[in-house]
């Protein structure tokens, strides 16, 4: 059974671009999480998505946006990037009752310069 | 408001066993989960449960409102982030609610 898959698994984007990052869940997993974390910091919670429709959503500005497909994949999107979005990406997907907890990506590793 | 509690940094002797405690005070709290963090890899659950549970060196305690990590004969390549979850019902349905992790270090 394939794990969580991140792509890409690393990036260098410039300050003010935008930047794309996608997860595709373990098959069956409906429910989709995107975390980031910073050299230092703990995991920082962005936002979840279930069945296309976000669930929950962290204290992110609204530079993070992020969707998901029928599939259950989903796409992460960072618009205007800044310097402080220099982290590690990660997704985490988990079945319908999510009773036996996430399992997680390897992470994108995004550096801005 | 949710929230869970860890202590920021935890130090142990190779061979110990080191506890890393939580606690928090999330309404509706079902079960805990520990998950391990080695940065650049994917974090990876240990043991989880509402009651107190083990898998192989990791032995998680568990109180209503508290849980401990205990690892056994701990050893350097232990050191890492360990973050406590705690799974919940809300009116919204399910949520996970995550500490902000501890690191761990180890002292040959």
């Amino acid at each position: 059974k394939a794990g969580v898959t991140q792509t890409p698994r690393y990036l260098i984007k410039t300050r003010g671009q935008q930047v794309t990052l996608s997860c595709s869940p373990i098959s069956g997993h409906r429910s989709v999480s995107w975390y980031q974390q910073t050299p230092g910091q703990g995991l920082q919670f962005l936002f979840e998505y279930f069945s296309e429709t976000q669930r929950n959503k962290g204290n992110f500005p609204g530079r993070f946006s992020g969707r998901q497909f029928s599939n259950s994949r989903s796409e992460m999107n960072v618009s205007t990037l800044e310097l402080g979005d220099s982290a590690l990406y990660l997704c985490a997907s988990s079945s319908w009752d999510r009773g036996n907890g996430y399992t997680f990506g390897s992470g994108t590793r995004l550096t801005v310069v | 408001k949710d929230q869970v509690f860890q202590p920021s940094t935890v130090a142990s002797s190779e061979g110990a066993v080191v506890e890393i405690f939580c606690n928090h005070s999330v309404s509706n709290a079902y079960n805990f989960f520990w998950y391990l963090h080695f940065p650049g890899c994917a974090p990876r659950l240990l043991v989880k449960g509402s009651k107190p549970s083990q898998q192989g060196r990791y032995n998680m305690t568990y109180e209503r409102f508290s849980s401990s990590l205990l690892i056994l004969q701990v050893r350097e390549a232990d050191a890492a982030v360990y973050y406590c979850v705690i799974f919940c019902r809300d009116n919204y349905g399910q949520n996970f609610v995550f500490g902000p992790g501890t690191r761990l270090s180890v002292l040959p």
